[in-house]
Order: structure tokens, then sequence, then C-alpha cells
């Protein structure tokens, strides 16, 4: 199962663009990069997916490399309430065509004013 | 909206007593899984269920089981609570689509 890569907390001034990174050099072919985030004392909440082309909705961008070995997750202007923890997954295939999430420890966003 | 709940907020049980937890969502979904969250590891999948009566493991399954006997319900049940199943309990469940749909969680304490 591929597993993921994040770094544990990172600063973003209020306004500006987060650029959070993921490592996951051992995806497969046909599984997915998904990304959640997780509010304090909430259940995770979903961002965005994206399986080779770079993506983009009304939260976030994402952006995967040719290699799909890493991807980067864009909030183009952060506010204080996009301080949260931020998971980077990859979607896996469990047994009789089904399918499980692997959640790593993801990355602390703080927002500062 | 989907709405995925969770029977209890806050547990606190005593060791070895026997344990369930409920989770409910509205959408006619699929699969359902549960998790424990706790600091510094993150959220670790114990089991998953894929249809009603079918259920998977996840990777910390020892000590926890399972039982969907009705498509919106996914019970975990700890057969002896011990003080390391303190933790964070979330619920989820999907519908093939690409997003799962988190309970608040459940936040058990083992005494």
């Amino acid at each position: 199962d591929a597993k993921t890569t994040q770094p544990t907390s990172m600063d973003c001034a209020e306004g500006r663009a987060a650029n959070l990174p993921c490592n996951h050099s051992t995806i497969s072919g046909n599984e997915y990069v998904y990304w959640y985030r997780q509010i304090h004392s909430q259940g995770p909440q979903y961002i965005i997916h994206g399986l080779k082309n770079n993506e983009t909705n009304e939260m976030a961008s994402l952006i995967i490399t040719e290699d799909r070995k890493s991807s980067t997750l864009i909030l183009p202007h952060a506010t204080l309430r996009d301080t949260a923890v931020y998971y980077c997954i990859v979607r896996a295939f469990g047994g009789s065509g089904t399918y499980k999430y692997i959640f790593g420890t993801g990355t602390r966003l703080k927002v500062l004013a | 909206d989907v709405k995925v709940t969770q029977s209890s907020r806050y547990l606190v049980k005593r060791t070895g007593e026997k344990v369930f937890l409920e989770c409910v969502q509205d959408m006619d979904h699929e699969n359902m899984f549960w998790y424990r969250q706790d600091p510094g590891l993150g959220l670790r999948l114990i089991y998953f269920s894929y249809d009603v009566k079918m259920k998977e493991k996840g990777d910390i399954p020892e000590g926890y089981s399972v039982s969907r006997e009705k498509k919106e319900r996914f019970s975990l049940i700890l057969e002896s609570a011990s003080t390391n199943q303190t933790s964070m309990y979330l619920c989820a469940s999907t519908g093939g689509a690409w997003e799962q749909y988190f309970g608040p969680g459940t936040r058990l304490t083992v005494t």
C-alpha cells in the first residue's frame, strides 16, 4: 500500500497562498491522491482529489507531478479559518474489489494574522 | 447533505467492559469505516465494511470487532475494553463516489 509523507507543521500568513507538499513515491498507477482537512474537534472534511492531472475546485488546487510521486495542495488565499491539520491520502485497494484510505499523520497548518 | 452520526461524543468506560460504538449514515452508502485517532499517529483504520454483513480488517483490528446488520448502521465493538483503547473514534461512509463523509467522533476514555 502506498504511504504518504508530509511535513509535520507549516505556518502561512493570512491572505497568502499556502502550499502543502506530500510525497507518495510508492503510489500505483491506478491510485488516487486525496486531500482532507480536520479542524479541531471535528471529523475530517474532503477537499479535493486527483489521479494525474492538476485539479481545482472552490476550496483548493491540487498539483500532481508528472511521475506522480508527489503532489502539492494549494490554498490560494489562506484565512484564519484554514488553520487545521491537512491529510494527504492515497486510495488503496482492499479486498473483494473494495478500497480503503491510508491516512498519514498530516500537516498542521497555522494561518497567522 | 450527507449525515454521519455517532451515538456519543464522549464516553467513559471501565477496563474489562464491553463497549459498543454506533455509527449511522443516511445516504444509502455501501462502504463504511471505523478509524481511531491518537496524537502523533494520525488516523488509523480499524475495520471497514463494503456491504451488509461484510467486513474487512484494517491496519489495527486487534481488540475490536464490528457488526453491520443494516446498510445504514456500522457498529464497533470492544469486547473487553483496555486503557490502551482510550482514543478518538471516527466513523466514515462513502457510496463509491470520491469523498468519505466523517462523523463528529467519539472520545472514549477507558479507566
